[in-house]
């Protein structure tokens, strides 16, 4: 079974401008969470979707935005790019969403450089 | 409230050598404890969880860890490392995608 797919995998953007990054869950996950990675911060969750309905959202401002297909694939989108934006973007799909013991499978991320 | 200490942020071993990342959790109910591995450049890749059944869990690679209650600790153990297990480490306490809480990660390096 094919895993988690993001793509691009790496991308550069300046300042103020958007950006769209896509994730492709395994074939039958229905829950796509995403995470922020940085060097100074770790790990931070940004939001999960679960049957096309966003479930919950981490404490990023509202340039942070996603949405989720029919078919489980999601997108998230950063708006007016700023420098501390630059970071790896990871994806994860799990089989249902808001249980605890259900194992988020993760993808490779995009690494997103902004200048 | 649930938090989740990795107690090394960086661990170095001889080839061979047993490895030993500490990991110390806080949670007010019975959690999901993960740990994950993630190469440079990569996404990070399952190697065990817990979810209340035997306390002993073992993983992929060799790796297992012990759930231990009354310490609150879920540490990684490997009887021998190898090259190949150079990377970041992350334990991780979980209620649901959105309450999962990443530890700071815990780098192994392996002296050949």
């Amino acid at each position: 079974k094919a895993g988690v797919t993001q793509t691009p995998r790496y991308l550069i953007k300046t300042r103020g401008q958007q950006v769209t990054l896509s994730c492709s869950p395994i074939s039958g996950h229905r829950s796509v969470s995403w995470y922020q990675q940085t060097p100074g911060q770790g790990l931070q969750f940004l939001f999960e979707y679960f049957s096309e309905t966003q479930r919950n959202k981490g404490n990023f401002p509202g340039r942070f935005s996603g949405r989720q297909f029919s078919n489980s694939r999601s997108e998230m989108n950063v708006s007016t790019l700023e420098l501390g934006d630059s970071a790896l973007y990871l994806c994860a799909s799990s089989l249902v969403a808001g249980d605890s013991t259900d194992t988020q499978y993760f993808g490779p991320g995009t690494r997103l450089t902004v200048l | 409230a649930q938090s989740v200490t990795q107690l090394d942020s960086h661990v170095s071993v001889s080839e061979g050598t047993p490895v030993l990342l500490r990991c110390n959790y806080s949670s007010s109910y019975s959690p999901s404890l993960f740990w994950y591995v993630q190469h440079p450049n990569k996404g990070l890749q399952l190697l065990l969880k817990y979810t209340s059944a035997a306390t002993l869990v073992k993983g992929i690679n060799g790796f297992e860890a012990e759930f231990k209650k009354s310490e609150t600790s879920f540490h990684l153990t490997k009887p021998s490392a190898h090259m190949s297990d150079a990377a970041e480490y992350f334990c991780v306490v979980s209620r649901s995608a959105s309450k999962i809480i990443f530890g700071s990660g815990t780098r192994l390096s392996i002296r050949p």
